[in-house]
C-alpha cells in the first residue's frame, strides 16, 4: 500500500500569503496519479486537482499542483478567507489511498 | 446537474447490520465507477470500496473486506452498501462518489454526495 504523509497536519497564513502544501508518497506514483481535495466544515471533499497538475473544471488559477513520483505539491496562490479548509492528497496509481490531510488556517 | 444523495445512516449496535444507498441524477450513471468513501468524526478520509461501471469489479479496504458489500442498479441509478458485523470504528459519515472515467477502476473522484452518518454503539 502507497502511504501518503502530509506534513505539517496544520499550517497557519494571512489572507493574501502564498500556501505551499506537501504530499510525499512511500513510493513513487505510477503516471502522477494523484489528486488534490478540498474540504470545509460539515462539507464534502471537492476536486481541486488531478493528474498531479490539472485544474478540476470550475477551479480558479490561483490553485495549482505540481510534483512527480514522491514528491507533489499543491499551491495557493494568495490565499482568500474562502480558502482556509483542509486539504487531502489521493493517489489512484495503486489501489486508492489519501494523505492524513493539512489544515490551513487563519494565522 | 451531477448529483449523488446518501441515505439510510443511522445508529446501530455493534455486530448489527445497515444498508445505505446512494441515489445519482444529472450522468449517465452506468458509465461511471463508484465509491464509498468514510471520514470518522474529527479524521481523515478513507475508501472503502469501490465498483465498477458494470458492477464486474468490485475491491475493499482491508478493514472492511468480509463485512461490507457494495453493489449497484444501473437501471435505478442507485449504488447501495451492505455492512454487516458492524464495529465502533466504522463510525463515520459515508461518502458516496463518481469516479471521473469508466476504466481504470481505481481513479479519482470528481462527484460526491454530502454524506450520511452511521454511528455504532450500544
Amino acid at each position: 500500500e502507497i502511504v501518503l504523509t502530509q506534513s505539517p497536519g496544520t499550517l497557519s497564513f494571512s489572507p493574501g500569503e502564498r500556501a505551499t502544501l506537501s504530499c510525499r508518497a512511500s513510493q513513487s506514483v505510477s503516471s502522477s496519479y494523484l489528486a488534490w481535495y478540498q474540504q470545509k466544515p460539515g462539507q464534502a471533499p471537492r476536486l481541486l486537482i488531478y493528474g498531479a497538475s490539472s485544474r478540476a473544471t470550475g477551479i480558479p488559477d490561483k490553485f495549482s499542483g505540481s510534483g512527480s513520483g514522491t514528491d507533489f505539491t499543491l499551491t495557493i496562490s494568495r490565499l482568500e478567507p474562502e480558502d482556509f479548509a483542509v486539504y487531502y492528497c489521493q493517489q489512484y496509481g495503486t489501489s486508492l489511498t489519501f494523505g492524513g490531510g493539512t489544515k490551513v488556517e487563519i494565522k | 446537474q451531477v448529483q449523488l444523495v446518501e441515505s439510510g445512516g443511522g445508529v446501530v449496535e455493534p455486530g448489527r447490520s445497515l444498508r445505505l444507498s446512494c441515489a445519482a441524477s444529472g450522468f449517465t450513471f452506468s458509465n461511471y465507477g463508484m465509491y464509498w468513501v468514510r471520514q470518522a468524526p474529527g479524521k481523515g478520509l478513507e475508501w472503502v470500496t469501490l465498483i465498477s461501471h458494470d458492477g464486474s469489479n468490485k475491491q475493499y479496504a482491508d478493514s472492511v473486506r468480509g463485512r461490507f458489500t457494495i453493489s449497484r442498479d444501473n437501471s435505478k441509478n442507485t449504488l447501495s452498501l451492505q455492512m454487516d458485523s458492524l464495529r465502533g470504528d466504522d463510525t463515520a459519515v459515508y461518502y458516496c462518489a463518481k469516479s471521473a472515467v469508466t476504466w481504470p477502476y481505481n481513479y479519482y473522484m470528481d462527484v460526491w454526495g454530502l454524506g450520511t452518518t452511521v454511528i455504532v454503539s450500544s
